[in-house]
């Protein structure tokens, strides 16, 4: 079964930094692009980051380029984002989700067909 | 950045119903690159249509995707209680990605 597990959320004060991760399972990792989503509570979805298969591509929404990086590690299985100078408009559910068909990129991805159940982070003082 | 623009905001029907939902892009995506989700309360989204009108494995044959260009439309044939959910439409043809901001379909 693919399954993906996002992990690293939390209380954060802003300014401050926080990593999250997501750990992959029961799919070819290494061949699939991905992406983090996140969701304010009671709102809609908001793509953050994606990465491409072999993190040659890489695209980030506006509103957290310069202070968020995408990153994977493709021997295991997992993907991160690094959130620097949190602040609180970025409280929200972080998805983790997976590219439907393999070797996409960011300038040409695909539907998300796997998704985690979320990591909450919460920015407050 | 695509804009897309969903319509109605909630959807009230009758279980059996038809239930059209709306999508309309700022600017032209290609059908290959359009999809619709569901999600429902305390859970991740979950793929309902990729290519604007392929439904996704195991995903009820009531569900149905059409359009292209602009203008796309996910069709519910015969609505059943379960499909009470908030449905999202999403572009990923140019980045940044983008979703709707939902209908709520309530049964």
């Amino acid at each position: 079964e693919e399954q993906l597990v996002e992990s690293g959320g939390g209380l954060v004060q802003p300014g401050k930094s926080l990593r999250l991760s997501c750990a992959a399972s029961g799919f070819a990792f290494d061949d699939y692009a991905m992406h983090w989503v996140r969701q304010v509570p009671g709102k809609g979805l908001e793509w953050v980051s994606g990465i491409s298969w072999n993190s040659n591509i890489i695209g980030y929404a506006e509103s957290v380029k310069g202070r968020f990086t995408i990153s994977r590690d493709n021997a295991k299985n997992s993907l991160h984002l690094q959130m620097n100078s949190l602040r609180a408009e970025d409280t929200a559910l972080y998805f983790c989700a997976k590219d439907f068909r393999p070797l996409t990129t960011v300038t040409s991805a695909d539907a998300f067909d796997v998704w985690g159940q979320g990591t909450k982070v919460t920015v407050s003082s | 950045e695509i804009v897309l623009t969903q319509s109605p905001g909630t959807l009230s029907l009758s279980p059996g119903e038809r239930a059209t939902l709306s999508c309309r892009a700022s600017q032209y995506v290609t059908s290959g690159h359009f999809a619709w989700y569901q999600q429902k309360p305390g859970q991740a989204p979950r793929l309902l249509i990729f290519d604007a009108s392929t439904r996704a494995t195991g995903i009820p044959v009531r569900f149905s995707g059409s359009g292209s260009g602009t203008d796309f439309t996910l069709t519910i044939s015969r609505l059943e209680p379960e499909d009470t959910a908030i449905y999202y439409c999403q572009q990923h043809y140019n980045p940044p990605l983008t979703f709707g901001g939902g209908t709520k379909v309530e049964i």
